[in-house]
């Protein structure tokens, strides 16, 4: 089954604790992001990558890092925590270079990893 | 800076009786739209998308949405809702910064039998 694959689903932290969120895609898609959403802010984009090694920052990407060594795998890294951080995280991935932004291919997402820091 | 505004953040319907979800976007130009649903404890799924074409644009589960430049509007509509249709709904548009999107705040739809 084609899919975006979150992991963990549900993980509660504690401040300065560094932890990884995978996501893992298996339609060999080229493009894929992260975005953070709070409720009445909608979904923020936090890091996107086109290629593999090629990223580039979002919206709000203090706080995190991501890497792309190899096509289906887009990991989000928070190496230091904090409460603030605290969110629904989604990962999406799409088929082209060609940015989904303008519109030439759909946003896969996966079913979101929810963060607690304590 | 490029926005997108929903314009209400929850909707209220019978089932049976039309939805309407409203969205404005700020641009000098015509961006790609997008409308996303969200149901509970689930990822987003699209809905629709406008990319200058049609300006009327037909989507899953008898869903629609009009673009209308001279208003900047992107509102979703069905004729008849079902209790199915009862989640959150992303009005997103993109075009401006390669490779980004940027979303409204959400508008969540309940039906009431």
């Amino acid at each position: 089954e084609a899919q975006v694959t979150q992991n963990p689903r549900y993980l509660i932290t504690v401040t300065g604790k560094k932890l990884t969120v995978t996501c893992s895609q298996n339609m060999n898609h080229e493009y894929m992001s992260w975005y953070r959403q709070d409720p009445g802010l909608g979904l923020r984009q936090i890091y996107y990558s086109m290629n593999v090694e090629v990223t580039d920052k979002g919206d709000v990407p203090e706080g995190y890092k991501v890497s792309r060594k190899e096509k289906r795998n887009f990991p989000l890294i928070l190496e230091s925590p904090s409460p603030n951080q605290t969110s629904l995280y989604f990962c999406a991935s799409s088929l082209s270079r060609v940015p989904p932004s303008f519109g030439a291919n759909v946003l896969t997402f996966g079913a979101g990893s929810r963060l607690t820091v304590l | 800076a490029q926005s997108v505004t929903q314009l209400d953040s929850h909707v209220s319907v019978s089932e049976g009786t039309p939805v309407l979800l409203r969205c404005n976007y700020s641009s000098s130009y015509s961006p790609s739209l997008f409308w996303y649903v969200q149901h509970p404890n689930k990822g987003l799924q699209l809905l629709l998308k406008y990319t200058s074409a049609a300006t009327l644009v037909k989507g899953i589960n008898g869903f629609e949405a009009e673009f209308k430049k001279s208003e900047t509007s992107f509102h979703l509509t069905k004729p008849s809702a079902h209790m199915s249709d009862a989640a959150e709904y992303f009005c997103v548009r993109g075009g401006t910064s390669y490779g980004k999107l940027t979303f409204g705040q959400g508008t969540i739809l309940t039906v009431h039998p």
